[in-house]
C-alpha cells in the first residue's frame, strides 16, 4: 500500500523558515518524481513544487521561487521541502504528492498524503 | 500562466441524476488535463488524467472528455459518495506550469 506521511509543520512567525518532510513507503521510491501541492484554509489547491525521480531537475511556483527548496534523499525513501522567508500567505495544508509515472514527471498526482499544516502568523 | 475555469461554482443534483461539470483553459492544453475529487478533511483523489482516461479504480460512472481549452466530467448517475469538490488540474509546457481550477462542488439537492 502507497503511504505518504508528512512531517515538520507547525506555527511560525513572518520571516520564519520550516522544513517539512515526506516519508514514503509501499512503492519504489526512486522511480517516481514527487510534489508538493497546498491548499489553504477554505481554499483550493495550489501547486508548489516538484523534483524528478532522481532529483536532477527541480521546479517552483514563482511565488516560493528563491525561498523554498525541494530535495529527495533516495536512500531513506524520503522527500524535503526547506522553506524559509515564511509568508502569511504561505498559511497552508502542505500535501506531498506521487507522481502517476513511472521514471517519468507525468505531473499527474496518484497519491496523496494526508498534508501538513504550516501556519505562518506573528 | 493557463488559468483553468470551472463551472458551475456549485452543482446541487440528486442520487441518481447525470452531472455535467465544465472546466475551461484560458490557452490550448491539448489533452494534459486532469480531474480530481476531494471530500472534506481528506485528500484528494485523482479520477481522469488526459482528458478521457480513468485512474485504477474509478467506477465507470465517471467519464471525461474535451480537448484544447473545453473539457467536461460527466457522472452518469449520481451515488451518495459522489457528493464532494471536484478540480480539474492542467500541465503545460509551455508557459510551463500547473494549475488547477478553483474547483466545483457538487452538493445533495
Amino acid at each position: 500500500e502507497v503511504q505518504l506521511v508528512e512531517s515538520g509543520g507547525g506555527v511560525v512567525q513572518p520571516g520564519g523558515s520550516l522544513r517539512l518532510s515526506c516519508s514514503a513507503s509501499g512503492f519504489t521510491f526512486s522511480n517516481y518524481a514527487i510534489h508538493w501541492v497546498r491548499q489553504a484554509p477554505g481554499k483550493g489547491l495550489e501547486y508548489v513544487s516538484a523534483i524528478s525521480f532522481n532529483g536532477d531537475s527541480t521546479f517552483y511556483i514563482d511565488s516560493v521561487k528563491g525561498r523554498f527548496t525541494i530535495s529527495r534523499d533516495n536512500s531513506k525513501n524520503t522527500l524535503y521541502l526547506q522553506m524559509t522567508s515564511l509568508r502569511v500567505e504561505d498559511t497552508a495544508l502542505y500535501y506531498c504528492v506521487k507522481d502517476w509515472g513511472n521514471g517519468v514527471s507525468t505531473y499527474y498526482f496518484d497519491f496523496w498524503g494526508q498534508g501538513i499544516p504550516v501556519t505562518v502568523s506573528s | 500562466e493557463i488559468i483553468l475555469t470551472q463551472s458551475p461554482a456549485t452543482l446541487s443534483l440528486s442520487p441518481g441524476e447525470r452531472a455535467t461539470l465544465s472546466c475551461r483553459a484560458s490557452q490550448s492544453v491539448s489533452t494534459f488535463l486532469a480531474w480530481y475529487q476531494q471530500k472534506p478533511g481528506q485528500a484528494p483523489r485523482l479520477l481522469m488524467y488526459d482528458a478521457s482516461k480513468r485512474a485504477t479504480g474509478i467506477p465507470a460512472r465517471f467519464s471525461g472528455s474535451g480537448s484544447g481549452t473545453d473539457f467536461t466530467l460527466t457522472i452518469s448517475s449520481l451515488e451518495h459518495e459522489d457528493f464532494a469538490v471536484y478540480y480539474c488540474q492542467q500541465r503545460s509546457k509551455w508557459p510551463p506550469g500547473i494549475t488547477f481550477g478553483q474547483g466545483t462542488r457538487l452538493e445533495i439537492k
